[in-house]
């Protein structure tokens, strides 16, 4: 079945130190990749996604390539903020009417002053 | 964009009452609206799918007679815990995902963190 592999967390870095969250998938079909990103208290927003092989996607300084003949979707930004301290999902859709997505365990980080 | 709105935000209920869950779509109309179910750091799990006007589909191991989900229309799903139980405490998040024009993306309420004493 179709599933996300995420690296383990907790991510500690300085401010301005450059990040990669690790994203991997299994999947049949053509997927939709996604990053969604959880604020403490909050709910999921969506960071950025990509719906096919080679597309790039960008969002407040994060970028992510779908990489499908490494089946990856690595998430990076060069330079961290303390306000960027979150949780982070790597997620996949299937693409078929009335599937949910389905989530990596999520990746938490914190960006230190 | 579209707005994903849960109500209520926080509840507080004794064991062995029933709880109500709101999900709504605020700006566009929804075919299909997801439950998750988010354990403290941990992903989200989803519980199940609902279609409106049929019944939802439930995810292995997910009782669907203490889980009870109502689509009663493209803007509205309703979840209710049944004899709710201290392990039934936690954070529910509903999605929805858009009818048309707006893609395959499904759009996340902010969910919904339940206390059973």
């Amino acid at each position: 079945g179709n599933s996300v592999t995420q690296m383990e967390g907790p991510v500690t870095l300085s401010e301005e130190a450059f990040l990669t969250i690790n994203c991997t998938y299994t999947a049949t079909g053509y997927p939709s990749l996604f990053w969604y990103v959880q604020y403490p208290g909050e709910g999921l927003q969506l960071l950025l996604k990509a719906t096919k092989a080679d597309d790039k996607g960008s969002n407040k300084g994060f970028e992510a390539t779908y990489r499908k003949e490494t089946t990856s979707f690595h998430l990076e930004k060069g330079s961290v903020q303390v306000s960027d301290s979150a949780v982070y999902f790597c997620a996949l859709s299937a693409n078929q009417a009335g599937t949910a997505l389905i989530f990596g365990k999520g990746t938490t980080l914190s960006v230190s002053s | 964009g579209a707005v994903v709105s849960q109500h209520p935000s926080r509840v507080i209920c004794k064991s062995g009452t029933s709880v109500k869950i709101e999900c709504r779509s605020l700006d566009f109309q929804a075919t299909t609206m997801f439950w998750y179910r988010q354990f403290p750091k941990q992903s989200l799990m989803l519980m199940a799918t609902s279609n409106e006007g049929s019944k939802a589909t439930y995810e292995q191991g997910v009782e669907k007679d203490k889980f009870l989900i109502n689509h009663a229309s493209l803007t509205l799903s309703t979840l209710t815990v049944t004899s709710a139980h201290p392990e039934d405490s936690s954070f529910y998040i509903c999605s929805a995902r858009a009818f048309q024009g707006l893609g395959d993306e499904q759009f996340f309420g902010p969910g919904t963190r339940l206390t059973v004493l």
